[in-house]
């Protein structure tokens, strides 16, 4: 996919560890997203990031935290992990510089056990 | 940030064109309207935007009223692999504040 790689693409993890997951992109781009995607919520934003070290809150950042220390990393940590957190977690980028054309990532499946 | 309305399911069959509509009333001067695509365990692929009147590309036509309170997105005779959730986003292109905001999607079925 277009440059971005999403790892690991599928993780059981058990309550109350630490999980990170990684989204990798090749074309320097400078927005990059994390959503989360549940049946019946559709895509809803956690964060996103818009440069190295410049990151924001989206619509269910509780519970979630992000880094973005190279241009081509975006990670999402979840601290302690709980079931209400197994979801589908899709990496996105912004082809364009714009906010409305993203490209997304093909996903990770966490579940929280 | 303007919401969107979609009907949460439709059907169809191959060969016929489909027309799914968003409702967004409170759209702002500056917001584009966009729609994405996404078969099951893959992610949103992008289809097509626009501002007004109608925009057309490969994959599909978009039309805008004046009002720009609504849009349709047009399928153009439809096969099974159509068979996909389709999103209509609205907000501003330009970045600052807006941050893509995807609802549940309408759900097309194509049938054989």
């Amino acid at each position: 996919d277009a440059g971005i790689t999403q790892s690991p693409r599928h993780k059981v993890t058990e309550t109350g560890t630490p999980v990170t997951l990684r989204c990798h992109q090749t074309e320097n781009h400078r927005y990059m997203y994390w959503y989360r995607q549940d049946p019946g919520h559709g895509l809803r934003l956690i964060h996103y990031s818009y440069g190295v070290k410049d990151t924001d809150k989206g619509e269910v950042s509780d519970g979630y935290s992000v880094s973005r220390s190279k241009t081509e990393d975006f990670l999402l940590t979840l601290e302690s992990a709980t079931s209400s957190q197994t979801s589908v977690y899709f990496c996105a980028i912004s082809l364009t510089g714009t906010h409305t054309e993203a490209f997304f990532g093909q996903g990770t499946r966490l579940t929280v056990v | 940030l303007a919401k969107t309305t979609q009907p949460i399911s439709m059907d169809s069959y191959e060969g016929q064109e489909v027309n799914i509509t968003c409702s967004h009333n409170n759209i702002a001067t500056n917001d584009y309207i966009t729609w994405y695509q996404q078969f099951p365990s893959q992610g949103p692929r992008f289809i097509i935007q626009g501002y007004k009147t109608k925009v057309t590309n490969e994959v599909a036509s978009l039309f805008i009223p004046a009002d720009r309170k609504s849009s349709t997105l047009s399928l153009p005779r439809v096969s099974l692999s159509d068979t996909a959730v389709y999103y209509c986003l609205v907000g501003d292109k330009t970045g600052g504040s807006y941050i893509p905001t995807f609802g549940r999607g309408t759900s097309l079925i194509v049938h054989p």
